[in-house]
């Protein structure tokens, strides 16, 4: 079964800190993905990449950046926290072989970070 | 830009019933996967069912099944003899065929009345 685990459940931090927000997945995966969900406007999709050290720009960016040094790791990087920043953070991952390409994005539990 | 549409928040069955959960979307593409995902209280998406956009035949998993209209832009979910562990957020998603991003819809908050 692949698992796909986050550092924290929940996460409560103060205006303007650092924060980082871990995920690891452990079926070789290329492809790893960092999306937002927030009530009424479901996932959006942060950051994903698709190789060690790639990265690509989703369609909400702003605020955030990510860093990829193993293909199992995948970090979200908030450089200062602001409370609008506050939500239900999800990871994911996928096989980026052409042969397993109609095959779905495997999800973390997510972390529900708080900014106060 | 593609788009996916639940117009629906909310739906509700009662346990044995049959509920039909509802995704529109927008393409100009012909090759496409679309998806369905559920996300129970414990907050772990899990897939339910996905459907190759060159596949006529309606995919079917179970008690799940999709109605797939490609001229229409529908994918309907269609959960059969519902559970009370069916009780979760449903997100349909669409993922165009050269690439590995998903765009997902609103979500659909399903409860399961016993």
């Amino acid at each position: 079964d692949v698992k796909v685990t986050q550092s924290s459940r929940y996460l409560v931090k103060r205006t303007g800190e650092k924060v980082f927000l871990e995920c690891v997945q452990d079926m070789d995966h290329e492809n790893m993905f960092w999306y937002r969900q927030d009530p009424g406007l479901g996932l959006r999709l942060i950051y994903f990449s698709y190789d060690v050290k790639m990265k690509e720009k989703g369609d909400i960016p702003e605020g955030y950046s990510v860093s990829r040094e193993k293909k199992e790791r995948f970090s979200l990087i908030l450089e200062s926290a602001s409370t609008n920043q506050t939500s239900m953070y999800l990871c994911a991952s996928s096989s980026g072989a052409l042969a397993e390409k109609t095959y779905e994005q495997y999800f973390g539990p997510g972390t529900r970070l708080t900014v106060t | 830009a593609q788009t996916v549409t639940q117009s629906q928040p909310e739906m509700s069955v009662q346990e044995a019933e049959t509920v039909t959960l509802s995704c529109t979307y927008d393409t100009s593409e012909s090759d496409y996967y679309l998806f369905w995902y559920k996300q129970p209280p414990s907050r772990q998406m899990i897939l339910v069912i996905r459907q190759e956009a060159y596949k006529q035949q309606n995919a079917t998993e179970n008690r799940f099944s999709v109605n797939f209209q490609k001229a229409a832009k529908s994918f309907s979910l269609k959960i059969s003899d519902s559970q009370l562990g069916d009780a979760a957020m449903y997100f349909c998603a669409y993922r165009s065929y050269n690439t590995d991003k998903l765009i997902f819809g609103t979500g659909t908050r399903l409860q399961v009345f016993p």
